[in-house]
């Protein structure tokens, strides 16, 4: 069975500091995708980015990173130089490949606040 | 580009009453699910549909019922509404894999208290 893991439950960070937020995941598919959600306080799902087993590139959009690493089972979050505006709550979610229904599973979520 | 909608966005109902959540999507998505939220739960899947007339439970599927007539809608119904289904609820769909899509979008959820 397939299960992800967010350790951090809240994290409390002031503006323009960096913070990472951790997930871990476990699977017994080779091949299977991650992602990561955002849930500001309007309480919408964004989705922010998803990564391929098959790829541990990490990828940078403006201020965020994601580091994949396979031999640790890890697909951490980085938000460089903090805003106001990325407080939320974000989840990390896994999907296997198996047949075609690539249902996700989600982390319980980490509840970022950053403070002015 | 209206996406995914979910209506009402807000519903009080009594217990032992039926309700019906709304989920529509304009982007012609095969998959569609249906999540509910609660504190400490996360993000639990009720059902999906891989397509019209195919429907699926998942972790969650006592006290709910869903149909799939139409491609861009997947309503979810509460035939006996529970104190326990107090929560919130979102839609989501997906495209077909093969096509590359593999990530679900979601609609702005429903806000369910059952009184």
């Amino acid at each position: 069975a397939q299960k992800v893991t967010q350790a951090q439950t809240e994290i409390s960070v002031v503006e323009k500091e960096d913070v990472t937020l951790d997930c871990v995941y476990e699977t017994r598919d080779t091949t299977y995708y991650l992602f990561w959600y955002k849930q500001p306080p309007s309480g919408e799902l964004v989705f922010l980015i998803r990564r391929n087993s098959f790829d541990e590139q990490n990828e940078i959009s403006g201020r965020y990173s994601w580091n994949f690493q396979k031999s640790t089972s890890s697909f951490n979050f980085t938000i460089t130089a903090s805003q106001v505006v990325d407080s939320a709550v974000y989840f990390c979610a896994l999907s296997e490949a198996r047949g075609s229904n690539y249902k996700l599973t989600f982390g319980k979520g980490t509840l970022l606040t950053v403070n002015p | 580009d209206a996406g995914i909608t979910q209506s009402p966005r807000y519903k009080i109902t009594e217990t032992g009453r039926q309700v019906t959540l709304m989920c529509h999507q304009t982007w012609s998505h095969s998959y569609m699910f249906w999540y509910r939220q609660d504190l400490g739960h996360g993000l639990r899947l009720i059902y999906y549909s891989a397509a019209a007339d195919i429907t699926d439970k998942g972790e969650v599927p006592d006290g709910y019922v869903v149909s799939r007539s139409k491609t861009e809608n997947f309503p979810l119904t509460l035939e006996s509404a529970t104190r326990s289904q107090t929560s919130v609820y979102f839609c989501a769909s997906r495209g077909l894999a093969g096509g590359g899509t593999y990530e679900q979008y979601f609609g702005p959820g429903t806000r369910l208290t059952v009184t």
